[in-house]
């Protein structure tokens, strides 16, 4: 299996442009989620989905689109990118109990200029 | 925020001794986990602790969990060079994992 992978790995924005990380798990894992990275924050979440055609917002959801069509793939859409989006961008997935571990991407370190 | 806390935000101990690192949390939780983070890479699941346990061991790594005080704490013992990382608590609602700040180890050989 090879988890959870993140495309791409580097990315440099301007002000204003859109884009689209793709995040893919090859688990079966009904629960996926982005994470973003920001130095002194920890990791704060973005959006999730509990499974295929379900997408739920989390704690700093404004500025970002996801969709869920299918059990694997979990892309996390950048509308109109600002420096303020500057991050490494993490996204994980586990199984359906919340007893599980996430398992996690290596992540994709976004510069907004 | 659901976030926790993490104390020390660093801690630099010599290779054999055990590092101890603290988490508070404010909200009611499923469990709790702890991840590993080497630099400049993704996440590493270490241990995960229910609500109604108060101690879990997995190889050098001990936590335990007082929902009480709605804190937990990790030790590593017998550090090693190869420890070196930060290290995460988070919290497990009802779907959703929130993630502490960190606690930065460096291990000196």
């Amino acid at each position: 299996n090879a988890g959870v992978t993140q495309t791409p790995k580097f990315q440099v924005l301007k002000t204003g442009q859109s884009m689209t990380l793709q995040c893919a798990q090859d688990m079966n894992h009904e629960y996926m989620s982005w994470y973003r990275q920001d130095p002194g924050m920890g990791l704060r979440l973005i959006h999730y989905s509990v499974g295929a055609g379900i997408t739920d917002q989390g704690e700093v959801p404004n500025g970002y689109n996801v969709s869920r069509s299918t059990t694997e793939d979990f892309p996390l859409r950048l509308l109109s990118a600002a420096p303020s989006q500057t991050s490494v961008y993490f996204c994980a997935s586990r199984g359906g109990s919340v007893y599980y571990e996430q398992y996690f991407g290596p992540g994709t370190r976004l510069t907004v200029t | 925020s659901q976030q926790g806390e993490e104390d020390p935000q660093a801690l630099s101990i010599q290779e054999g001794e055990n590092a101890t690192m603290n988490c508070s949390y404010k909200t009611s939780i499923n469990n709790l986990q702890w991840y590993r983070q080497n630099s400049g890479r993704g996440l590493v699941h270490l241990i995960l602790i229910r609500s109604n346990e108060r101690e879990k061991h997995s190889g050098r790594l001990r936590v335990t969990l007082d929902t009480s005080k709605k804190s937990s704490s990790l030790l590593i013992t017998a550090s090693r060079a190869a420890d070196t990382a930060s290290y995460f608590c988070a919290t497990q609602g009802a779907n959703n994992l929130f993630f502490g700040t960190g606690t930065r180890l460096t291990v000196i050989p």
